[in-house]
């Protein structure tokens, strides 16, 4: 059974850094491209970054380009999203998805808030 | 950037009715289209892909359809667990992938 486990949200005050995980089990990690997407409270979703299945292709949206960073460990089976200069609208629930979309983590919330 | 507006915002229906949800895309996608089931306080659920194939888990009653610009997801008879969001999903030119602001299905 695929599963995919986020950690790390919590609440951090503007201009601070978390790193968020996502640990993947159930299917061959390695080979797969995985997704962060994210999700203001009450809106919709929001693409946020991919990584492909060895790491050495990265995108990101607009949005957080230059503050955030995708990566992957395929020893740990875990996807990260470093996210730093956080924003009060970075708020959202982040999920970790895996490559076309079929399966989604069941996200880990981050408030940025003084 | 591909913008997909989602029709209604909101569509009131009554359980055993059908329900016609509009999805539209500023350029031709043409079939990768994606729909996803978003249930209050869950994480999305891809439901259908390829603009009409079922993803599984999902019965016969959800149906997609259409290409290019234009397309539409039918529930032909809503069900007490079908009461949700649906949102659209354009991947036609990935990584510049994209979802439509969503539909949400209430009990009418």
């Amino acid at each position: 059974e695929v599963q995919l486990v986020e950690s790390g949200g919590g609440l951090v005050q503007p201009g601070g850094s978390l790193r968020l995980s996502c640990s993947a089990s159930g299917f061959t990690f390695s080979n797969y491209r995985m997704h962060w997407v994210r999700q203001a409270p009450g809106k919709g979703l929001d693409y946020v970054s991919a990584i492909n299945s060895n790491g050495d292709s990265t995108y990101y949206a607009d949005s957080v380009k230059g503050r955030f960073t995708i990566s992957r460990d395929n020893s740990k089976n875990t996807l990260y999203l470093q996210m730093t200069s956080l924003r009060p609208e970075d708020t959202a629930v982040y999920y970790c998805v895996k490559y076309n979309f079929d399966y989604w983590g069941q996200g880990t919330r981050v408030t940025v808030s003084s | 950037e591909i913008v997909m507006t989602q029709s209604p915002a909101t569509l009131s229906v009554s359980p055993g009715e059908r329900a016609t949800l509009s999805c539209r895309a500023s350029q031709s996608v043409s079939n990768n289209l994606a729909w996803f089931q978003q249930r209050p306080g869950q994480a999305p659920r891809l439901l259908i892909f390829a603009a009409s194939t079922r993803a599984t888990g999902f019965p016969a009653r959800f149906s997609g359809s259409g290409s290019g610009t234009e397309f539409t997801l039918t529930i032909s008879s809503l069900q007490s667990e079908d009461f949700a969001v649906y949102y659209c999903q354009q991947y036609n030119r990935w990584p510049l992938l994209t979802f439509g602001g969503g539909t949400k299905v209430e009990i009418k």
